[in-house]
């Protein structure tokens, strides 16, 4: 256990469906993040939460809706998706500025999405 | 072209060897993060470098800022190092696409 904690683990929905992963942190830290890593292709930052306040939104469909009511917690909201969408979706924490000797970004385990 | 290249793609190695996995970078960042993930998805931060070296159990981390270079050492190599390695610059959201290590017993 990281102390960052993802559900559901799988999740399998149609494209007309509406889920939402969540995402929960117990290590105190100040910023949250959203990954995707789809099949033989490299992490892609999808969101950044610091203080609450989203501060990055690189470029990612309107289909996919990030949600930061507390420091704590982290929703991704899907609706309509496309299979393309299938991948891992991981949440990260991190306390910014990073304390000396921090590892610097826990994950979570990840959700492993398939849209059919 | 990737700004943040992984050598090799791929490795094997015999339980006990000394591994090396390297990985060049194109661009300034901030610093420099070497990531473990298992075939379960799950990955687990390993180091955080923006200068010289950091050493873990059998798990070591260098840093060159001048040649944009860091390698990832793994001594006594064991089976369940087996994982995929990815170095990335977290805070520069710049990844590579990870070293797939297998090691044999």
């Amino acid at each position: 256990e990281t102390g960052v904690t993802q559900t559901p683990r799988h999740l399998v929905m149609g494209m007309t469906n509406k889920k939402s992963l969540k995402c929960e942190q117990h290590l105190g830290h100040n910023a949250m993040y959203w990954y995707k890593q789809s099949a033989k292709k490299p992490l892609e930052l999808m969101f950044v939460y610091n203080f609450k306040e989203q501060t990055e939104n690189n470029s990612v469909p309107s289909r996919f809706s990030p949600e930061c009511p507390n420091s704590s917690h982290l929703f991704l909201h899907l609706h309509t998706l496309q299979p393309e969408d299938s991948a891992l979706y991981l949440c990260a924490s991190s306390q910014d500025p990073p304390p000396p000797g921090d590892y610097g970004y826990t994950f979570g385990s990840g959700t492993r999405l398939t849209v059919v | 072209k990737n700004e943040v290249e992984q050598s090799p793609q791929n490795l094997t190695a015999q339980e006990g060897e000394f591994i090396t996995i390297n990985c060049s970078y194109s661009v300034g960042i901030s610093a420099l993060h070497w990531l473990q993930q298992h075939p379960g998805g799950g990955i687990v931060s390993l180091f955080m470098l923006s200068s010289g070296k950091k050493k873990h159990g059998r798990l070591i981390a260098t840093i060159n800022i001048q040649e944009k270079h860091s390698s990832l050492h793994i001594t006594a190599s064991h089976p369940r190092d087996s994982a995929v390695y990815i170095c990335a610059a977290l805070n520069d959201m710049r990844f590579g696409a990870g070293t797939r290590l297998t090691v044999k017993p």
